[in-house]
């Protein structure tokens, strides 16, 4: 079964607002990363956190890892109609990488 | 440089045949690693492939057997299809088994009917 939740499944916002999806693992990850999936496209690679309360930054993006390495968050600020897709986050356990079902993201114009 | 390239891209089957996927990993990839993506959810892991061996499994059935060949190119072949193996089947290529990024190929949409 799924072991790395995330939530929430669907969100809809107005384009300038914020968003921000969480994931967690019911054990410790070795890492986690993060992918976005256009509509009709396939997972592309946004980002790696390792460390224990890692913070990344990638433009208007803000990754978090928590510290118990068991929780994650993407956090978009100002969202743009670029930003459409569907967000996974994938934790790594040992040599498996197990995806969350993703947050769907939606802007309304 | 190529990416991760899949065929066929779409397919349809009808339930009992059998089915053969084709994945070329990005150019000095050596790992290669199969999802099931059900509509509106998120890839569900396989198994994984380097130095022509299965390394790591998911939770799928014997039904689900992979081979891969000297060149890093890899096959998934699905047995006896179900109407719930209808799916998208994804490729992603990563250097050796370590922590690295997965690049992914675009897929190929199997329908059994």
């Amino acid at each position: 079964g799924q072991q790395v939740m995330q939530i929430p499944q669907y969100q809809h916002v107005q384009e300038g607002e914020d968003f921000t999806t969480y994931c967690n693992s019911s054990t410790t990850l070795s890492n986690i990363q993060w992918y976005k999936q256009r509509p009709g496209g396939h997972p592309v690679f946004l980002i790696q956190l390792v460390k224990s309360g890692e913070v990344k930054k990638q433009k208007r993006l803000t990754f978090q890892f928590g510290e118990a390495k068991k929780n994650s968050s993407l956090h978009i600020t100002a969202t743009q109609t670029t930003d459409v897709g569907t967000y996974f986050c994938a934790g790594r356990r040992g040599d498996k990488i197990i995806f969350g079902k993703g947050t769907r993201l939606h802007i309304l114009p | 440089d190529a990416g991760v390239t899949q065929s066929p891209t779409h397919l349809i089957k009808t339930r009992g045949q059998q089915v053969t996927l084709r994945c070329s990993p990005k150019s000095g990839h050596d790992t290669v690693s199969w999802y099931q993506q059900a509509l509106g959810q998120g890839p569900q892991f396989i198994f994984q492939y380097y130095e022509e061996e299965e390394r790591q499994r998911g939770n799928f059935p014997d039904r689900f057997s992979g081979h891969q060949f000297p060149n890093y190119s890899s096959e998934l072949n699905v047995n006896a299809l179900l109407l719930g193996d209808s799916a998208l089947y994804l490729c992603a290529s990563s250097l050796g088994q370590g922590d690295g990024e997965l690049f992914f190929g675009e897929g190929s949409r199997l329908t059994v009917l």
